[in-house]
């Protein structure tokens, strides 16, 4: 059964700060890999994605994608209070029409 | 990023009534949609795969006559939650990739509480 594991949290870092939310998978097969911020009520938001191994950076975000140890991060420099919510690492096997497959989330709390 | 509109935002429904959801992708073709529920303070769970023109593919245990998707064009597919009871109660969302990169856009999400 494919699975994709994050740490619930909270994870709690000063304004400011790098938050870093880390995220490993079950399946070797995984292709492309998704990081989404859902607040409290609200529906989930791309912010990121990775297909390669190695960084990608997007603003204040990078992800860090490492297949042979099965690991995707999400590193979020100079945090901001509004980066306060639920991040979701997504994965998908890269099959036809196949949905991502969703961890449970890490909840951010970046305090002023 | 390509626009998923779902709607209703959220619905307050008696038990043993039926309610149905519309998810609309504005400006692309989706010829496949997703539909997941998400419980207080869970992940997204997928519920079915939505292909156009053909029936939905249903995860295991959950009830396809229960949860009835009909995805009538390449824009629209329509969830209804029949003969609603209060353990139905969640935030149902659905999403819709864009093309061939596989990015999944999703919709608001609905509310669905089932006194």
């Amino acid at each position: 059964q494919k699975e994709v594991e994050q740490n619930s949290g909270p994870l709690s870092v000063p304004e400011g700060a790098i938050a870093s939310l880390n995220c490993t998978y079950s399946d070797r097969g995984s292709q492309s890999f998704f990081w989404y911020r859902q607040y409290s009520g609200k529906s989930p938001e791309l912010i990121m994605f990775i297909y390669s191994n190695g960084d990608k950076e997007d603003g204040r975000f990078t992800a860090q994608l490492n297949k042979a140890s099965q690991y995707v991060s999400l590193l979020i420099r100079d945090s901001q209070p509004s980066d306060s919510a639920t991040y979701l690492c997504a994965v998908n096997v890269n099959q036809a029409g196949t949905a991502l497959i969703f961890g449970k989330g890490t909840t951010l709390s970046v305090s002023s | 990023g390509a626009v998923v509109s779902q709607h209703p935002s959220w619905v307050i429904c008696k038990s043993g009534t039926s309610v149905k959801i519309e998810c609309r992708s504005l400006d692309f073709q989706a010829t496949t949609m997703f539909w997941y529920r998400q419980f207080p303070k869970q992940s997204l769970m997928l519920m079915a795969t939505s292909n156009e023109g053909s029936k939905a593919t249903y995860e295991q245990g959950v009830e396809k006559d229960k949860f009835l998707i009909n995805h009538a064009s390449l824009t629209l597919s329509t969830l209804t939650v029949t003969s609603a009871h209060p353990e139905d109660s969640s935030f149902y969302i659905c999403s819709a990739r864009q093309g061939i990169n596989e990015k999944l856009f999703f919709g608001s999400g609905t509310q669905l509480s089932v006194l």
